[in-house]
């Protein structure tokens, strides 16, 4: 069966813009959780949305947003970019909620400029 | 501030050697997952213990939840270079809806 689907795998983007980020989680998955990953901070939790509702929010400026499609498709959207927003981000579906049982995708390698 | 911290942070070692990786906090998990990470990739889950004590084997690796639920510990065995990457503790609370990751262990394998 296919993996966990993000796109684009790698952005450019300036200080100031703002950036949507997509996944699409393995067919039946209905957990949807984004982590932040840095060399100096590790992977910090973003979101977790299950059946189209956020279950949960990590310690992030609310710049950071996203949203779960019907489909359990989800997007993470950042506003008014930062340097500091460099990362890689990452997404994990699962069955249920709770972080139980992750298959990550590739991740989207953001650089802010 | 980490809920997880690992130890050691970096290690290289020869092919053929012994490793264990360390992942250690004061606060209690449901349950502890490790997962590896290669360059350009997402982490791979690996293994998932939640019994405190409990013991798995997966081939060449071991893993060991603490008695108290606190710490885990991942061995490896003849270690082979298709073992090099980023090794990762992740630790499951009860009633939180997130994993808590660990700092990470980057393993090199030379052969």
């Amino acid at each position: 069966k296919a993996g966990v689907t993000q796109t684009p795998r790698y952005l450019i983007k300036t200080r100031g813009q703002q950036v949507t980020l997509s996944c699409s989680p393995i067919s039946g998955h209905r957990s949807v959780s984004w982590y932040q990953q840095t060399p100096g901070q590790g992977l910090q939790f973003l979101f977790e949305y299950f059946s189209e509702t956020q279950r949960n929010k990590g310690n992030f400026p609310g710049r950071f947003s996203g949203r779960q499609f019907s489909n359990s498709r989800s997007e993470m959207n950042v506003s008014t970019l930062e340097l500091g927003d460099s990362a890689l981000y990452l997404c994990a579906s699962s069955l249920t909620a709770g972080g139980y049982g992750y298959t990550f995708g590739s991740g989207t390698r953001l650089t802010v400029v | 501030t980490q809920l997880l911290e690992q130890s050691p942070q970096f290690l290289s070692i020869q092919e053929g050697e012994n490793l264990t990786v360390y992942c250690n906090s004061s606060s209690v998990f449901s349950s502890l997952q490790w997962y590896r990470q290669e360059p350009g990739e997402g982490p791979v889950l690996l293994v998932t213990v939640v019994t405190g004590g409990e013991v798995k084997k997966l081939k060449r690796l071991t893993f060991q939840f603490g008695d108290a639920r606190k710490d885990s510990s991942l061995h490896i065995t003849a270690a082979q270079p298709g073992d090099t990457g980023l090794y990762l503790c992740a630790g499951a609370q009860t009633g939180a809806n997130n994993l808590f990751f660990g700092t990470g262990t980057r393993l090199t394998v030379i052969p």
